[in-house]
C-alpha cells in the first residue's frame, strides 16, 4: 500500500524560482527521506530527516517534517534547469515492523529556462 | 565497487521466457532491496535482504518471481514465464544499515525490462 503521497504530481516553474513539494504519510515513522530520479532510472538520495527533527538543510534544499500532521515538505531554492527531475519521498516505517522504505508516486518537477 | 551495479541495463524478452536480473551492491552494505517501477509510477517494494537473515519476500507479486543473495554480495532476481505486465524498470538498492536509517539507500541505474 502507498505510504507516502507527494503533492503536486507535477510542477513547472521558471528558473530561479523556489519549488515546494509536499509529502503526506499514514503510519508512524522512524525517518523520512527524499530522493531525486532523472530520466526514470536510478534514484539519488537527497536528504534524511528523523522523526524527532523538524527541519533540515542541505545546500539549496530545505526539508520540514510535521509528525503531528504526518507531512513533510521539500523546498528547492533558486531552482536551476538541472533540478528538472522526479522527486520522491520515502518513509521508514520500521517502528511498525515493516521492512524497507515505502515510496510515494513522486512529483515531476520541470524547471523552465 | 563505487556504486550499485545492475545488469543488464536493458532487456527485451518474449512473453513466456524466463529472465534473470543481477545486482552488485556496494561492498560492505549489509542490506539489499529490489523495487519495481512501472512507467510513470512510484517504486513498488519487492524483496529485502539483510545480512544472513531470511529475506522479506512480502512484496513479490507472484510465485513467478524469486530472488537470491549469496551472503552480502551479489543478488539475482528471476522472473519465470514473463508476462507483459512485468514490463518495468527493476531497481536495486543497498544500504549500510537497516532501512537506510542513517545514510539512506544507494540505487543502481536499474534494468529496463520489456516483455513483447
Amino acid at each position: 500500500s502507498q505510504q507516502g503521497e507527494e503533492d503536486p504530481q507535477a510542477l513547472s516553474i521558471q528558473e530561479g524560482e523556489n519549488a515546494t513539494m509536499n509529502c503526506s504519510y499514514k503510519t508512524s515513522i522512524n525517518n523520512l527521506q527524499w530522493y531525486r530520479q532523472n530520466s526514470g532510472r536510478g534514484l539519488v538520495h537527497l536528504i534524511l530527516i528523523r522523526s524527532n527533527e523538524r527541519e533540515k538543510h542541505s545546500g539549496r534544499l530545505r526539508v520540514t517534517l510535521d509528525t503531528s500532521k504526518k507531512s513533510s515538505s521539500l523546498l528547492i531554492t533558486a531552482s536551476r534547469a538541472a533540478d528538472t527531475a522526479s522527486y520522491f519521498c520515502a518513509t521508514d516505517a520500521s517502528l511498525g515492523g515493516a521492512d524497507g522504505l515505502t515510496f510515494g508516486k513522486g512529483t515531476h518537477l520541470i524547471i523552465q529556462p | 565497487g563505487a556504486g550499485v551495479s545492475q545488469s543488464p541495463s536493458n532487456k527485451v524478452t518474449e512473453k513466456g521466457k524466463d529472465v534473470e536480473l543481477r545486482c552488485d551492491p556496494i561492498s560492505g552494505h549489509t542490506a539489499l532491496y529490489w523495487y519495481r517501477q512501472r512507467l510513470g509510477q512510484g517504486l513498488e517494494f519487492l524483496i529485502y535482504f539483510q545480512g544472513n537473515s531470511a529475506p522479506d519476500k512480502s512484496g513479490l507479486p507472484s510465485d513467478r518471481f524469486s530472488a537470491e543473495r549469496t551472503g552480502e554480495s551479489v543478488s539475482t532476481l528471476t522472473i519465470q514465464r514473463t508476462q507483459q505486465e512485468d514490463s518495468a524498470v527493476y531497481l536495486c538498492a543497498s544500504s549500510r544499515d537497516r532501512d537506510g536509517r542513517n545514510y539512506g539507500y544507494t540505487f543502481g541505474s536499474g534494468t529496463r525490462l520489456t516483455v513483447v
